[in-house]
Formats: structure tokens, C-alpha cells, sequence
């Protein structure tokens, strides 16, 4: 069936260090891929998207190009701060209102 | 603006013990959803709904039951809790058409089974 594998976490960064967090899917088809960001105490959010192959999605310094040739999402930023550190979901959607997510990856950013 | 409100926010139970979750939305969304969030499982669809009066089952529904009382509010049932369902709930909506992909979560609410 289709799903999400991210990365094992917790990652953890210092301060304007450079992020990557991997995402690979499994899907019979070309999905829409997204990823959310969990701040602590909080509901998902959604972070950015891409909706085919080569798009880049972008938000709050964050980036993901989604590739069709290695199913993968992967999301960077190029210098993290304190208030980036949250848990990240990579997901994947057939045009449909339903929504298959990754396991999150816990991103922790120390000064 | 509210959003997706959930009540409550905590719960402690005891094993056999009923109790329901409560879901809101204000932004005339037509589908909701209930998630469960687990240690190292991330989140699964417990149920949904794709527009007032219809429900279906998602990839977790054993042990729950849910009702779609109106377009604003879908209610998630523990009829008899169990030590398994001790979990994080997150109730979501999203607007239909469009295909945004975009979920809006509520804060969720921590149950704990005893």
C-alpha cells in the first residue's frame, strides 16, 4: 500500500545550522506531498507542499522539491533557530481528502 | 478565530469506562477527521467523515465509534476503554474542492487508560 518513511529522530542542531530531514514515499501513482510542523503543545500544521514532480514548495525559510525519479520530499532550511524545534510529518495525498503521514522526525535546535 | 476546538483537553479513565471527545469546527469545512498520535506510530486515521451524515472507518476504528452531528461537530465514542487507547486524539477538518491537501487540527486531547 502507499506510505511515508522519514528519518529516525530526534535530530538536533545547534543554532544556523543547516537542516535536512528525509522523506521517501511508496505510492502507485504521483501523489501531492506535503509536510507539517508540530510545535510543542500544538495541533499539526501545514509547512508547504508540492502537487507534481520538480515542484518546489517553500514556507518560513523552509524548502522541499518534491523528485519523482527518487520518491523523496526531503526538507531543508539553510540556518535553523530555537523556535524551528518541533516534530515534522512528511505526508502524501491521492487528490482526495485523506492524508497518509510519515512517522515525524523531532528537530531539536539548541543555542 | 477558533478553528478546530476539542474538549477535553485531558483525560484519566479507567479501564471498561466510556467517554467522548468532542470536535468542533467554525470554517464550514465538509470533512472531519479523528487521528490518534502514538510514540514512534505517528498518526492514524481512526475515522472520518466526508460530509454531515456519513462516517467511515480509517485504518485504526476497532473500539470506537464516531457521529457527525452536523457540518460543524464529529464526536469520537470510547464505548469501553482499554490501556491500548491511551493515546493523543487529534480531531482535523479540511475545506473540500481545491485539493489543498490542507488539514486544520485541533490541540488535541491526552487520554489516559488505566
Amino acid at each position: 500500500g502507499d506510505s511515508v518513511t522519514q528519518m529516525e529522530g530526534p535530530v538536533t542542531l545547534s543554532e544556523e545550522a543547516f537542516l535536512t530531514i528525509n522523506c521517501t514515499y511508496t505510492a502507485t501513482g504521483y501523489p501531492s506531498l506535503f509536510w507539517y510542523v508540530q510545535y510543542p503543545g500544538e495541533g499539526l500544521q501545514l509547512l508547504l507542499k508540492a502537487t507534481k514532480a520538480d515542484d518546489k514548495g517553500s514556507n518560513k525559510g523552509f524548502e522541499a522539491t518534491y523528485r519523482k525519479e527518487t520518491t523523496s520530499f526531503h526538507l531543508e532550511k539553510g540556518s535553523v533557530q530555537v523556535s524551528d524545534s518541533a516534530v515534522y510529518f512528511c505526508a502524501l495525498s491521492f487528490n482526495t481528502d485523506k492524508l497518509i503521514f510519515g512517522t515525524g522526525t523531532r528537530l531539536q535546535v539548541f543555542p | 478565530n477558533a478553528g478546530v476546538t476539542q474538549t477535553p483537553k485531558f483525560q484519566v479513565l479507567k479501564t471498561g469506562q466510556s467517554m467522548t471527545l468532542q470536535c468542533a469546527q467554525d470554517m464550514n469545512h465538509n470533512s472531519m477527521y479523528w487521528y490518534r498520535q502514538d510514540p514512534g506510530m505517528g498518526l492514524r486515521l481512526i475515522y472520518y467523515s466526508a460530509s454531515e451524515g456519513t462516517t467511515d472507518k480509517g485504518e485504526v476504528p476497532n473500539g470506537y465509534n464516531v457521529s457527525r452531528l452536523n457540518k460543524r461537530e464529529f464526536s469520537l465514542r470510547l464505548e469501553s476503554a482499554a490501556p491500548s487507547q491511551t493515546s493523543v486524539y487529534f480531531c482535523a477538518s479540511i475545506r473540500t474542492g481545491g485539493n489543498t491537501g490542507e488539514l486544520f487540527f485541533g490541540e488535541g486531547s491526552r487520554l489516559t487508560v488505566l
